[in-house]
């Protein structure tokens, strides 16, 4: 079956340590994200890729890295410069075309605690 | 900016009733809005995807509308059971982006007790 896998679901990290998530998918998709969750808040967009070797901020990029080599593996760096990575992190990804009408389908996320 | 905004925040209602869950979105200038469903611990799951020239999707026991001049959109469930029980998000994607981003509100949380 096609989807999204991230991995680890947890990681514990000691605080100024980077850390790497990662996310592959199998759908073929053109356009992976990555969103950040925290208890009581909305989603929100961390970095976006639409092609290989290229991606752009999203709202809460700071503290973050990514990269983009291969079109199934968008995997995100938490370094020691985000403030408070703490967080549920979700992978998602969808098709792209000019209707702007394909679903996002998520992976089933990385829980981040760091102390 | 795009503001999305659900209400209730959390509703617990006994199996067997319909419901409806509320979505508001303060710019009418999107491409679609979408609906997910997220169970503890989880992703989510995509339900339904309502396009800004269509007013209404359903699947199943699913119907949702849209109203992008008033910028609203409702979720209702029909005949609710205790499998439903979860956070349901609301989504929209705004005109202009560059890529196909969503805006989210923070969700309902049902519980359908049985």
């Amino acid at each position: 079956d096609g989807g999204i896998t991230q991995s680890p679901k947890y990681l514990f990290r000691k605080e100024g340590q980077n850390v790497t998530l990662s996310c592959e998918q199998n759908l073929n998709h053109d356009a992976m994200y990555w969103y950040r969750q925290d208890p009581g808040q909305g989603l929100r967009l961390i970095y976006y890729s639409q092609i290989v070797n290229d991606f752009q901020k999203g709202d809460i990029a700071e503290g973050y890295s990514v990269s983009r080599e291969k079109k199934e593996s968008f995997p995100l760096t938490v370094t020691s410069a985000q403030k408070n990575p703490t967080a549920f992190y979700l992978c998602a990804s969808n098709k792209q075309g000019r209707t702007y009408n394909s679903p996002l389908h998520f992976g089933n996320g990385t829980r981040l605690t760091v102390t | 900016k795009q503001e999305v905004t659900q209400i209730p925040a959390a509703l617990s209602v006994p199996e067997g009733e319909n419901l409806v869950l509320n979505c508001s979105f303060t710019d009418s200038a999107i491409y679609n809005l979408q609906w997910f469903r997220q169970d503890p611990g989880k992703g989510l799951t995509s339900l339904l995807l309502i396009q800004s020239s269509q007013r209404e999707q359903t699947s199943g026991r699913l119907n949702a509308s849209l109203d992008k001049s008033s910028g609203r959109s409702t979720l209702y469930i029909a005949a609710s059971q205790p499998g439903d029980s979860a956070t349901y998000l609301c989504a929209v994607m705004r005109r202009g982006s560059t890529l196909g981003r969503l805006y989210f509100g923070r969700g309902t949380q049902l519980t359908v007790w049985p």
